[in-house]
């Protein structure tokens, strides 16, 4: 059963950059999976943010495209999202996710974590 | 960008029908998939491809989608069924390809 686990600062400063790491436990990481990133602010609906495949190809939603970066660590099985010149819109719950290769939905889901930006 | 409309909520009593639809322009030419999300949760598939359940997910649940309009309904409504429900696309239809969810909509048992 794949299981994954988002870690990092649960409260960033405005301007500052937002880093989250998504540990992959009970399959590797260079399987025929993307590996996405998925945020919801407090109330709100989920928005997209992108997703990275093993071999490094990455995709993003137009809308964060210039602030975000997500990489991968086929050492660790784990992937990571940077987030940068965060402000208090920012503030979310922030997922990652699984989704194989071909098709268009995730079903492995994290439990997610709230970051807060607030200075 | 494309755009995905549901109805901010759906009231239904125990033991009947509840319907949610996702409005989007030509959806019936893309794949929809939905997602149940309770208080404090992570989002869980019900629907994938328009209208498979994954395994686990009672027959309760089952989709469609035509025209303008994909559907999730929920027969035999539960009180366990009271959740947000988020319907989504891969659109691929601009410069861009995105994963776009729905506004999402609020499923009340009373």
């Amino acid at each position: 059963q794949v299981q994954l686990q988002e870690s990092g600062p649960g409260l960033v400063k405005p301007s500052g950059t937002l880093s989250l790491t998504c540990a992959v436990s009970g399959g590797s990481i260079s399987s025929s999976n993307w590996w996405s990133w998925i945020r919801q602010p407090p109330g709100k609906g989920l928005e997209w943010i992108g997703e990275i495949y093993h071999s490094g190809s990455t995709n993003y939603n137009p809308s964060l495209k210039s602030r975000v970066t997500i990489s991968v660590d086929k050492s660790k099985n784990q992937f990571s999202l940077k987030l940068s010149s965060v402000t208090a819109a920012d503030t979310a719950v922030y997922y990652c996710a699984r989704r194989y290769d071909s098709s268009g939905y995730w079903y492995y889901w994290g439990q997610g974590t709230l970051v807060t930006v607030s200075s | 960008s494309y755009v995905l409309t549901q109805p901010p909520s759906v009231s239904v009593a125990p033991g009947k029908t509840a319907r949610i639809t996702c409005g989007g322009n030509n959806i019936g030419s893309k794949s929809v998939h939905w997602y149940q999300q309770k208080p404090g949760q992570a989002p869980v598939l019900v629907i994938y491809y328009d209208s498979d359940r994954p395994s686990g997910i009672p027959e309760r649940f089952s989709g469609s989608n035509s025209g303008n309009t994909a559907t999730l309904t929920i027969s035999r409504v539960e009180a366990g069924d009271e959740a947000d429900y988020y319907c989504q696309v891969w659109d691929s239809s601009s410069d861009h390809q995105v994963y776009v969810f729905g506004t999402g909509t609020k499923v009340t048992v009373l």
